[in-house]
């Protein structure tokens, strides 16, 4: 079974720019998640997609960051315009339809996105 | 008060060595715990769920105490693979995770 999949793994970007991050979850896997690590801060909840509805999205910080995930596959998160503040790693996670509780959960590499 | 608090160490012990993690939550309502493992520039991976009637694997225990709203992981006779980041996590509502800060341990030979 291939895992969660995310693209880039890295991204330099200048303050102002728009940066598209995507993750392809397991196959199957209704549930998916996006988390992002600050410098210095623990992993964060951003937000949490049931097939192509969002869930929950408590975590996203402001109205510059927008989630899509068309069709229940894929998904895509864009920063727009991006502050220097973004900078971190955003990891994506998916876990199968009717897991609760947050067990199931299986984590992507990670997008390591810097600012400048 | 954060969410969940991990002491961030670092811990550097030896090879051979017991070593012990504590962790304290915040949410009463939380219904499941665990523990992921981070190494450096990876994701995390889950090391083990935790349990009331706490619970072990090989070298690795794990311990809950919803009274105290406290949980602990123990690793005995560590080896040098051990040396990770632990990261304590804790389920918000229905699906979302709370991560503590993580606590580094460094296994020295």
């Amino acid at each position: 079974e291939a895992g969660v999949t995310q693209f880039p793994s890295h991204s330099v970007i200048e303050k102002g720019q728009t940066v598209t991050l995507r993750c392809d979850p397991i196959s199957g896997h209704d549930n998916l998640y996006w988390y992002r690590r600050v410098m210095g801060k623990e992993i964060k909840f951003l937000l949490h997609f049931v097939k192509e509805s969002k869930q929950d999205e408590s975590g996203m910080p402001n109205n510059r960051f927008l989630a899509e995930r068309t069709g229940g596959t894929y998904s895509t998160l864009k920063v727009q315009p991006a502050e220097l503040e973004d900078s971190g790693v955003y990891f994506c996670a998916s876990s199968r339809g009717g897991t609760g509780g947050g067990n199931g959960y299986t984590f992507g590499s990670g997008t390591r996105l810097t600012v400048v | 008060r954060k969410e969940v608090e991990q002491d961030p160490g670092p811990f550097n012990v030896p090879e051979g060595a017991t070593v012990a993690f504590n962790c304290t939550y915040s949410n009463s309502a939380s219904q499941s715990f665990f523990w992921y493992r981070q190494d450096c520039r990876k994701e995390p991976k889950l090391l083990m769920s935790v349990y009331s009637s706490g619970n072990e694997d090989g070298r690795f225990t794990a311990q809950l105490n919803r009274a105290s709203q406290y949980i602990s992981l123990l690793i005995r006779d560590s080896k040098l693979s051990d040396s990770a980041t632990y990261l304590c996590v804790v389920n918000w509502g229905a699906q979302k995770l709370v991560f503590g800060q993580g606590t580094r341990l460094t296994i020295n030979p």
